[in-house]
């Protein structure tokens, strides 16, 4: 069993639907990031959690400690928000262990 | 000034051959990573430097050799590359490569062993 768990691994929208991505990890964390990759190659950092729920802009991430549970939520979402959504977690040494990740295609 | 760059874009090489990828970023950052990523897969970690010096290598074979040149220059060198090795090289730097940092990625190079 992996340490950080997505789901779903693969995720089909209407442009305008609301989506959420989860993640769950077995291990103690500092931090959870929320990552996301375009087609391209680069990976972009969304969010960094270590409690409590963040916004930027259409994007909303939660974290509950307890249940070592995430989520990342996108509201309104567009066609440009197709990208792979990688939730990694820092464990010992402050290194990042990765989900398998999240392939969102957003449809017009 | 929130970037880091990576050269090249792209790169092709035989097995026989000697090449370098480049990372550069000017954050002031003092931790930098090498990460390499197959098709569809998270990203491997690879190296770690930590204020110029190599804190971390994840058992990474000899022909994949990092150098870290200066606080805002990260290199890799290739040498008698395998087609497995064929990948996306990712550069990433931290502020100090402690607990709770935003790590920010290059765009990576695209490298095609033949």
């Amino acid at each position: 069993k992996n340490e950080v768990e997505q789901s779903p691994q693969n995720l089909t929208a209407q442009e305008g639907e609301f989506i959420t991505i989860n993640c769950s990890y077995s291990v103690g964390i500092s931090a959870l990031h929320w990552l996301q990759q375009h087609p391209g190659g680069g990976i972009v950092s969304l969010f960094m959690l270590s409690s409590g729920k963040k916004k930027h802009g259409r994007l909303i991430a939660t974290i509950n400690i307890q249940e070592k549970h995430s989520s990342l939520h996108i509201t309104a979402s567009h066609p440009r928000d197709s990208a792979v959504y990688i939730c990694a977690v820092e464990t010992s040494g402050s290194r990042l262990t990765f989900g398998e990740g999240t392939q969102l295609t957003v449809n017009p | 000034d929130t970037e880091v760059t990576q050269t090249p874009k792209h790169l092709v090489m035989g097995m026989t051959n000697k090449k370098s990828l480049k990372c550069e970023q000017h954050m002031g950052h003092r931790a930098m990573y090498w990460y390499k990523q197959k098709a569809k897969k998270p990203p491997e970690l690879m190296f770690v430097y930590s204020y110029e010096k190599l804190s971390i290598n994840e058992s990474v074979p000899s022909r994949f050799s990092p150098e870290c040149p200066n606080s805002s220059l990260l290199n890799l060198h290739l040498h008698a590359l395998q087609p497995e090795d064929s990948a996306l090289y990712l550069c990433a730097s931290k502020r100090q490569g402690g607990f709770q940092e935003t790590q920010y990625f290059g765009p990576g190079t695209r490298l095609l062993v033949l």
